[in-house]
């Protein structure tokens, strides 16, 4: 069975430092990979999105990620950090070779941002 | 466009009691997920409906069920609450699948005393 791993549970920067999370997923092949964030009491929003071609790829807020097939991980990174960005951010993949729609979420990272 | 409506937002039942929660999807969109989310177990994936048939479930017990209308719009029934239920129900919508992203909605609080 597919699942997907995200190492680290919380991560506190200070605003204006970079940003990566650590996104691994185990999977016989390259499914599809989702980055969504969650502001608290909110659903989830789309960040970005990785189907194929092009391994790193850029999402909405300044956010992009970058597919690595040899280590089976798809981090996400900003350049520089705003105390807005401070939420929940939850790595999912979903497999290209079923027909549904179901995603396989990581336990989340929750990101704090100090001023 | 509107997005992803869900009803109630928020719901307290008792246990033994059951719940209908609703989701209307993005207009077009023929695919509703259904998510639980629970901070022990995350976000686990309960059932897909596309064109009023399910495609998928997931491992929940039969008390959790769902149907999807013409209208694409869903609901999910919880019979028998137990307080393990309580959690946020997330709906996902998608125009259809493969490469096509979900819209979420905002979700609805169960809480079960």
């Amino acid at each position: 069975a597919q699942s997907v791993t995200q190492p680290d549970i919380h991560i506190t920067v200070s605003e204006g430092a970079s940003l990566e999370l650590r996104c691994n997923y185990s999977y016989g092949a390259t499914p599809y990979l989702f980055w969504y964030v969650q502001s608290p009491g909110q659903g989830l929003q789309l960040l970005l999105k990785y189907f194929s071609g092009d391994t790193l790829v850029q999402g909405i807020k300044g956010f992009e990620a970058e597919f690595k097939r040899s280590q089976s991980s798809f981090n996400l990174r900003k350049p520089s950090v705003h105390w807005s960005d401070a939420a929940e951010y939850f790595c999912a993949v979903r497999d290209i070779t079923e027909a549904g729609n179901m995603l396989t979420f990581g336990g989340g990272t929750r990101l704090m941002v100090k001023p | 466009k509107a997005g992803v409506t869900q009803t109630p937002r928020y719901l307290i039942k008792t246990r033994g009691q059951q719940v209908t929660l609703s989701c209307s999807p993005i207009s077009g969109h023929r695919s509703v997920s259904w998510y639980q989310q629970t901070p022990g177990q995350g976000l686990q994936f309960l059932f897909e409906y596309f064109s009023e048939t399910q495609r998928n479930k997931g491992n929940f017990p039969g008390r959790f069920s769902g149907r999807q209308f013409s209208n694409s719009r869903s609901e999910m029934n919880v019979s028998t609450l137990e307080l393990g239920d309580s959690a946020l129900y997330l709906c996902a919508s998608s125009f259809l699948t493969g490469k096509n992203e979900q819209f979420f909605g905002p979700g609805t609080r169960l809480t079960v005393l």
